[in-house]
């Protein structure tokens, strides 16, 4: 079971590139890199997954290294709304699943 | 409907009576999925389905949980004996099929155990 390291929280400025990474040392060959976000009283949603390289969607970006131990959430030219707790999860796609801890994440305050 | 609905959306319970709390998972998800969030911390797994079937109970924090799943689509997660330490947000998620895909999340129910 991958373990994931992330800080516990970050400060950003309203505009500004946030950049959050994660490490996951013993990563899987099957593994995939998830990214999840939460705002205050509501579940989680996705927000983009990886194997490996880079990912990019209309909400972030995904970078992942060719060993694939760390992988970093870039989101650009954040605003105050996007203040909400980023979970980094390590799982397999197929093939059963596992017993997955989002852990505590990472808070993201937003500041005007 | 089109996304994970979850009710109640908030308990109150006197420590030792049961609680049932349930989970309409999105129309077609096979997978389903219930965790804990108390305050301030993470989401913890508790239980997963893949159809009516749960493969591993070992994330259930002890014997006083237990869940089912009917028909492939609802699921209900009891609680029984409630202790004040079962306070925290109970969470469930759908998907597609197994873990790796994007998993839905309901609001939760928010369990007050007094």
């Amino acid at each position: 079971l991958a373990k994931t390291t992330q800080p516990i929280s970050m400060d950003s400025y309203e505009g500004q590139e946030v950049n959050i990474t994660c490490s996951h040392n013993n990563i899987a060959t099957n593994d995939y890199i998830t990214w999840y976000q939460q705002f205050p009283s509501q579940g989680p949603r996705f927000i983009i997954q990886g194997y490996k390289t880079k990912v990019t969607n209309e909400v972030a970006s995904l970078f992942i290294p060719a060993d694939r131990k760390s992988s970093t959430l870039s989101l650009p030219r954040v605003s105050l709304s996007d203040t909400a707790v980023y979970y980094c999860l390590v799982g397999p796609l197929m093939g059963g699943y596992q017993k997955v801890t989002f852990g505590i994440g990472t808070k993201l305050q937003v500041i005007p | 409907g089109a996304g994970v609905s979850q009710s109640p959306s908030n308990k109150v319970t006197e420590k030792g009576k049961d609680v049932e709390l349930r989970c309409d998972p999105i129309s077609g998800h096979t997978a389903l999925y219930w965790y804990r969030q108390s305050l301030g911390q993470g989401l913890e797994f508790l239980i997963y389905f893949q159809g009516n079937s749960a493969p591993d109970k070992s994330g259930l924090p002890s014997d006083r949980f237990s869940a089912e799943r009917t028909g492939g689509s609802v699921s209900t997660l009891t609680i029984q004996r409630t202790q004040q330490e079962d306070s925290a947000v109970y969470l469930c998620a759908s998907s597609l099929a197994v873990w790796g895909n994007e998993q839905f999340f309901g609001p939760g129910t928010r369990l007050t155990v007094l």
